[in-house]
């Protein structure tokens, strides 16, 4: 059974820092692309960034850029997100989700770690 | 970026009965490998999202088949044949035709 399960969600300031984690098991991890997708509170799904199977590449919505890095270790099955200068507006929960490359979609998804970014 | 734009953004359906949802792009989302990266994706209240249909009309595992897609270009439809009580939830489409992906606004389904 894949599994996807977010951690390092929390309560920052304005300007500050936070590293999302996630793991995920149940599949050979290394094989797949990886993505991340923010959901604001009652608003809808906005892609973020997503990070080729190697982790040679990477791809990243224009409102991050700069401020978040997409990484992961395929050795401990796990994929991060380093956010930095944190704003208001990255006030989201944050899913890690499986790319599915041959169809272009996120094919399973995490349950979601809330980020809230507020003084 | 492609804008994409969902019509209804709320459905009442009586249970049992069908209902439909419009996608609309901004631009073509043919691929220049001739494909249509057009997906929909459903999601239940206080639950994170769950894939539905990929590259326009294909359900993906596990999808019962009163779920289906169709549509070409910059024109998209869901359609539920018969809404049952599980369909509830929010319903978007999603373009990954083009960098950087995209999402409709969102349909929420809701029983009459």
């Amino acid at each position: 059974e894949v599994r996807l399960v977010e951690s390092g969600g929390g309560l920052v300031q304005p300007g500050g820092s936070l590293r999302l984690s996630c793991a995920a098991s149940g599949f050979t991890f290394s094989e797949f692309w990886m993505s991340w997708v923010r959901q604001a509170p009652g608003k809808g799904l906005e892609w973020v960034a997503n990070i080729r199977a190697d982790g040679g590449q990477t791809y990243y919505v224009d409102s991050v850029k700069g401020r978040f890095t997409i990484s992961r270790d395929n050795a401990k099955n796990s994929l991060y997100l380093q956010m930095n200068s944190l704003r208001a507006e990255d006030t989201a929960v944050y899913y890690c989700a499986r790319d599915w490359r041959a169809a272009m979609v996120f094919s399973y998804w995490g349950q979601g770690t809330l980020v809230t970014v507020s003084s | 970026d492609i804008v994409m734009t969902q019509t209804p953004l709320s459905s009442p359906v009586t249970l049992g009965q069908p209902a439909s949802i419009s996608c609309r792009s901004s631009q073509s989302l043919v691929h220049s490998d001739g494909n249509t990266y057009l997906s929909w994706v459903q999601q239940r209240p206080g639950q994170p999202p769950r894939l539905l249909i990929y590259k326009i009309s294909n359900r993906f595992s596990g999808v019962p088949d009163r779920f289906s897609g169709s549509g070409a270009g910059t024109d998209f439809t869901l359609k539920i044949s018969r809404v049952e009580a599980e369909d509830v939830g929010v319903y978007y489409c999603m373009q990954a035709t083009q960098f950087p992906w995209t999402f409709g606004q969102g349909t929420k389904v809701e029983i009459k």
